[in-house]
């Protein structure tokens, strides 16, 4: 079964970095494009990144471009967000979702990593 | 970037009856745009998506419909397990979401 697991998350203060990381299985990672997602506590969802399956096109929302990397290591079946100058408003769960229908939506999704941005 | 708005914010129904949730876009998506579900807790599950197709394993009382700028999720029958949060997402301009709608028991 198709299985998606974040990790990376934790408690950071404002202007420093982390690197998200999601390890996928049960399916051919590398023949799926890959989403990141946030959601704010007791908030809605944003999209955040999209990469294609080879990791030759990405994409960003305007909210976190230029901060935010995205990659992934078919080799290793796992995806990574590097989070850069990290303020309050990034404070969120982080999920990375498999693609569905060439870009447009996710139809796995993992449970999650929590990033907080806190001096 | 399009802007969707979700309504009512709250539905208060009991179980076996119809839910009926709207979603409006800014601008026309066609019909790129789908819905998921979200309980406390956990991520969200993808229900329908090109706006009236069911995900895989979604059951028959999940419906969608609608085109261009107007869009409406309807649940036939609720059962104990369709209580959560519901959001719209567009696919038509990059990607956003709508605020969600709360359907709670009554």
């Amino acid at each position: 079964q198709v299985q998606l697991v974040e990790s990376g998350g934790g408690v950071v203060q404002p202007g420093r970095s982390l690197r998200l990381s999601c390890a996928a299985s049960g399916f051919t990672f590398s023949t799926y494009g890959m989403h990141w997602v946030r959601q704010a506590p007791g908030k809605g969802l944003e999209w955040v990144a999209i990469i294609g399956h080879d990791g030759s096109y990405k994409a960003y929302a305007d909210s976190v471009k230029g901060r935010f990397t995205v990659s992934r290591d078919n080799s290793k079946n796992t995806l990574y967000l590097q989070v850069n100058s990290l303020g309050a408003e990034d404070t969120a769960v982080y999920y990375c979702a498999r693609d569905f229908e060439t870009g447009k939506y996710c139809d796995y999704w993992g449970q999650g990593t929590l990033v907080t941005v806190s001096s | 970037e399009v802007v969707l708005t979700q309504s009512p914010a709250t539905l208060s129904l009991s179980p076996g009856e119809r839910a009926t949730l709207s979603c409006r876009a800014s601008q026309s998506v066609s019909s790129c745009l789908a819905w998921y579900q979200q309980k406390p807790g956990q991520a969200p599950r993808l229900l329908i998506y090109d706006a009236s197709k069911r995900a895989t394993g979604i059951p028959a009382r999940f419906s969608g419909s609608g085109s261009g700028t107007d869009f409406t999720l309807t649940i036939s029958s609720l059962e104990p397990e369709d209580f959560a949060v519901y959001y719209c997402q567009q696919c038509s301009n990059w990607r956003t979401f709508g605020p969600g709608t709360k359907v709670d028991i009554k």
